[in-house]
């Protein structure tokens, strides 16, 4: 079974409308990630998490919001979306403890707003 | 502000070559650096992590090495394989916990 996984893998929605992406993982990492990632523009971090009671903003939070459920859980939320945040998301986990911060990825959530 | 690049934005090579994919960064003040690879429509794979305190790591055929004084990092591939063709991708984590990727080096190997 997948470390990190996410869902759904795909999702079409309509602008204006809520949505939310799911991560989980089994890794027992205490760090979590969001990124998204744009052709041309590489990825770039939403929000992250260092523990439950810890957020953060990355480079491009505006018109997103995160909650951490769980040390194993990260969700992304859009509240109203709009045709710019089509885009792949990917959830990360990383362990100061461990492999020195390694960053491990989920499969990624295609994203699509009409 | 720290800006990562990656050059060439892509690269094709004949099996069996080595080659070096390079990524530069403007900041010297990183935490450490990590080597990704990217197959289409996948997540992304780490394939070493270098502390800000080491010079190299290696794994395999991959060898990646850190020059912070000159803001660069190479990965270079040994002996390449049609399997190796992905897109590579560099993340530097700076002192404060930011993580910025390179745009990606997109390699094909032909057989």
């Amino acid at each position: 079974d997948a470390d990190v996984t996410q869902t759904p893998r795909n999702r079409i929605t309509k602008t204006g409308k809520r949505i939310m992406l799911e991560c989980s993982q089994t890794k027992g990492h205490d760090r979590m990630y969001w990124y998204r990632q744009d052709p041309g523009l590489g990825l770039r971090l939403i929000y992250y998490s260092f523990d439950v009671k810890d957020i953060n903003k990355g480079e491009i939070s505006d018109g997103y919001s995160v909650s951490r459920q769980a040390q194993a859980k990260f969700s992304l939320s859009l509240e109203s979306a709009i045709p710019n945040q089509t885009a792949l998301y990917f959830c990360a986990t990383s362990d100061l403890r461990g492999a020195g911060d390694t960053q491990y990825f989920g499969p990624g959530t295609r994203l699509t707003v009409l | 502000k720290q800006e990562v690049t990656q050059i060439p934005a892509a690269l094709s090579v004949p099996e069996g070559e080595n080659l070096v994919l390079n990524c530069s960064f403007t900041d010297s003040a990183i935490y450490n650096l990590q080597w990704f690879r990217q197959d289409p429509g996948k997540g992304l794979t780490s394939l070493l992590l270098i502390q800000s305190s080491q010079r190299e790591q290696t794994s395999g055929r991959l060898n990646a090495s850190l020059d912070k004084s000159s803001g660069r990092s190479t990965l270079y591939i040994a002996a390449s394989q049609p399997g190796d063709s992905a897109t590579y991708l560099c993340a530097l984590k700076t002192s404060y916990d930011k993580v910025i990727f390179g745009p990606g080096t997109s390699l094909s190997v032909i057989p």
